[in-house]
């Protein structure tokens, strides 16, 4: 059974600082992951998303990359601001059976940036 | 586009009661999803449909939980005899192929809280 682990739980940065969120998974054998956003209260915005023959997918000052054969990726956020603040979350995406992909999701990381 | 959409955005019921919530997948996508999500948890799979046809439930989807994807447009989500174990948010998701690499799209959720 897929297991996603992020670390850490939750992280307060000052404004500017430059973070990585990190995410570990247990079964390599994944299609592609994802990672999302997720304001309180609100659904999951997609934020990028690195199929399992990619290393790294960027997205402004985001930049996440894939270790597929360690179980483990990274979301790294350049020059931190306060509208970062939100619980980022990592999904693997792997076969569950009966011709079916499900991701599966971590507890996410809840980033703090203080102004 | 407006994205995948849901509806109501809360709902409270009194336990022992049935609720019903409604999910509109990004157009021509023909898969949706449905998920839960306990506070401080990350989404967990419910249930699948290709198209109008359900394939995967999870073991979570009790026989009180039902799901229809009528004419492979709109999802509905019923929950019979309400039990506060219940209150969480329910997450919509679409995405757009037939293989595994696929991109997960989520609505913002229907927060459902059990008195």
């Amino acid at each position: 059974k897929q297991e996603v682990t992020q670390i850490p739980a939750a992280l307060s940065v000052p404004e500017g600082e430059n973070l990585v969120l990190n995410c570990s998974f247990t079964d390599s054998a994944i299609y592609n992951l994802q990672w999302f956003r997720q304001d309180p209260g609100k659904g999951l915005t997609s934020l990028l998303l690195i199929q399992s023959s990619q290393r790294e997918q960027t997205s402004g000052r985001l930049n996440a990359s894939l270790d597929k054969s360690s179980g483990r990726s990274t979301l790294y956020i350049a020059a931190s601001q306060p509208g970062d603040s939100a619980t980022y979350l990592c999904a693997v995406r792997s076969y569950s059976g009966a011709g079916s992909y499900q991701l599966t999701f971590g507890k996410g990381t809840k980033l703090s940036v203080i102004p | 586009d407006t994205g995948v959409s849901q509806d109501p955005r809360h709902k409270i019921t009194k336990r022992g009661q049935n609720v019903t919530f409604r999910c509109d997948p990004i157009s021509e996508h023909n898969r949706l999803y449905w998920y839960r999500q306990t506070l401080g948890q990350g989404p967990e799979f419910l249930t699948y449909f290709q198209n109008e046809a359900q394939l995967e439930k999870s073991r979570l989807l009790s026989d009180r939980f039902s799901a229809e994807r009528p004419k492979g447009s709109f999802s509905t989500l019923e929950i019979q005899r309400t039990e506060q174990g219940d209150s969480a948010m329910y997450l919509c998701a679409s995405s757009l192929g037939v293989g595994p690499n696929t991109e997960a799209f989520f609505g913002q959720g229907t927060r459902l809280t059990v008195v």
